[in-house]
C-alpha cells in the first residue's frame, strides 16, 4: 500500500478555472506536507508547505490540511496554461524519518487556453 | 546562482560501468538528500546527510550505492557496475534544519543505462 496518494489523472480545466488536486497520506504522525510543481524534464519547484489544519493560501495557491482525515489538497485559482504540470505530493512523517519526504505518484494538471 | 547544483546533468553509459553524480548544495544548508525518479513516479528518497554524516539509507540502496559528503558541503553518489535498471533521473536536495526542512531541488542529473 503506497503511504502518499494522488488523485488519479490526468485533470483538465479551462483556463480561468479552479483546479482541485488531492492527496491523501497514510502515516497519522506526519507533521509537514508539501506541493511541488514539475515541469516535463525539470526538478520539483516548492509551490506550498503547511503544518497545521486548515488553509493556507500564497497568490492563486491555497493549501488545506486535514489531520484527522489524513487529508491534503491544494486549490489553483483562475488557472492559467503555464499552470500546467505535474504536481507532487510530499509528506515529511517527522519522528525518527525527520526529514525524509515521501512523495505521490503525481497528478497530472493540463490547463487549456 | 545560489540554488542547488547538480553535476553533470545527462550520462549516457554502458551496463557495467561505474559513475558518479556530484551535488553542490544551497551554501548555508546543512542537510542533503539524494531521490530518485523513474517516468511517471514521484521522487523516492535514497539517502540524506545531515552535515558530513549520513543519517539514513533507503532499502532501496543496493550495495553498488554508495553515497559520501565529506566536508559537509558537496555530495558524491556513486553507482558501481551500473544495470538497465540504474537509469532514471538522480535528484539532490538541500534544506536547513531551522526551515521546517523545506527541501529545494537541484536541476537533476538524466542517467540512461545502454
Amino acid at each position: 500500500q503506497k503511504e502518499v496518494e494522488q488523485n488519479s489523472g490526468p485533470l483538465s480545466v479551462p483556463e480561468g478555472a479552479i483546479a482541485s488536486l488531492n492527496c491523501t497520506y497514510s502515516d497519522r504522525g506526519s507533521q509537514s506536507f508539501f506541493w511541488y510543481r514539475q515541469y516535463s524534464g525539470k526538478s520539483p519547484e516548492l509551490i506550498m508547505s503547511i503544518y497545521s489544519n486548515g488553509d493556507k493560501e500564497d497568490g492563486r495557491f491555497t493549501a488545506q490540511l486535514n489531520k484527522a482525515s489524513q487529508y491534503v489538497s491544494l486549490l489553483i485559482r483562475d488557472s492559467q496554461p503555464s499552470d500546467s504540470a505535474t504536481y507532487l505530493c510530499a509528506v515529511d512523517a517527522g519522528g525518527t524519518s525527520y526529514g525524509k519526504l515521501t512523495f505521490g505518484q503525481g497528478t497530472i494538471l493540463t490547463v487549456h487556453p | 546562482d545560489t540554488g542547488v547544483s547538480q553535476d553533470p546533468r545527462h550520462k549516457i553509459t554502458k551496463r557495467g560501468q561505474n559513475v558518479t553524480f556530484r551535488c553542490d548544495p544551497i551554501s548555508e544548508h546543512n542537510r542533503l538528500y539524494w531521490y530518485r525518479q523513474t517516468l511517471g513516479q514521484g521522487p523516492e528518497f535514497l539517502t540524506y546527510f545531515q552535515n558530513e554524516a549520513q543519517l539514513e539509507k533507503s532499502r532501496l540502496l543496493s550495495d553498488r550505492f554508495s553515497a559520501e559528503r565529506p566536508k559537509g558541503s558537496f555530495s558524491t553518489l556513486e553507482i558501481q557496475r551500473t544495470e538497465q535498471g540504474d537509469s532514471a533521473m538522480y535528484l539532490c536536495a538541500s534544506s536547513w534544519t531551522g526551515e521546517k526542512e523545506t527541501q529545494y531541488f537541484g536541476p537533476g542529473t538524466r542517467l540512461l543505462v545502454l
